[in-house]
């Protein structure tokens, strides 16, 4: 059964710049997670998304948007980036609403110059 | 606030020692805590703890659950150095449906 795969793994972007990350989560997992992780801060809580629907969302700005398709496929959009965006964008999947064991991808480390 | 606090925040030990990591929680609604292995990417899912002194194993690792007093505790006896990674504890509460992550406790084990 394959992971969770995460594209692209490197990203270099500049200020301004918006970018788009994609997720493919385990097949027959319906929920995906994102985290965005840097050293000073640890995981930090992006939004999830369950069935095409976001269930829930972090404090972060308004900038950071995503959405699922019926595949279950997930994207995650920046816009207008920032130098404090460089970080270690995590997604994970999971089973169902009730099964929090979540199976993480190999993350895709932004940097922001 | 709801928080999930780690420690220590790293820690350097020998091979062959046992070490015991902490991570306690204030949350509402507690539904689980979960601890994870974050070697280099991808943390990898260690344990899942519902239930207050049921203690899980698995080979050399083991942890427990305390909710009366809100922490957890991860073992890990006969150290290797391939332990060494950063250990991540996050608690799910029932309201959001989210994870509250620690900051993780960085582990090196020397040879």
């Amino acid at each position: 059964k394959a992971g969770v795969t995460q594209t692209p793994r490197y990203l270099i972007k500049t200020r301004g710049q918006q970018v788009t990350l994609s997720c493919s989560p385990i097949s027959g997992h319906r929920s995906v997670s994102w985290y965005q992780q840097t050293p000073g801060q640890g995981l930090q809580f992006l939004f999830e998304y369950f069935s095409e629907t976001q269930r829930n969302k972090g404090n972060f700005p308004g900038r950071f948007s995503g959405r699922q398709f019926s595949n279950s496929r997930s994207e995650m959009n920046v816009s207008t980036l920032e130098l404090g965006d460089s970080a270690l964008y995590l997604c994970a999947s999971s089973l169902d609403i009730t099964y929090n064991e979540q199976f993480f991808g190999p993350g895709t480390r932004l940097t922001v110059l | 606030e709801d928080k999930v606090v780690q420690s220590p925040l790293s820690l350097v030990v020998h091979e062959g020692d046992t070490v015991t990591l902490n991570c306690s929680y204030e949350v509402t609604n507690f539904r689980s805590l979960l601890w994870y292995k974050q070697e280099k990417k991808a943390p990898t899912f260690l344990f899942m703890l519902t239930s207050s002194g049921i203690e899980k194993k698995s080979g050399r690792l083991s942890s427990i659950l305390d909710k009366k007093e809100l922490f957890s505790i991860l073992n890990i006896t006969a150290t290797q150095t391939g332990d060494s990674a950063v250990y991540l504890c996050a608690v799910e509460w029932d309201s959001n449906y989210q994870l509250i992550w620690g900051a993780g406790t960085k582990l090196i084990i020397k040879p």
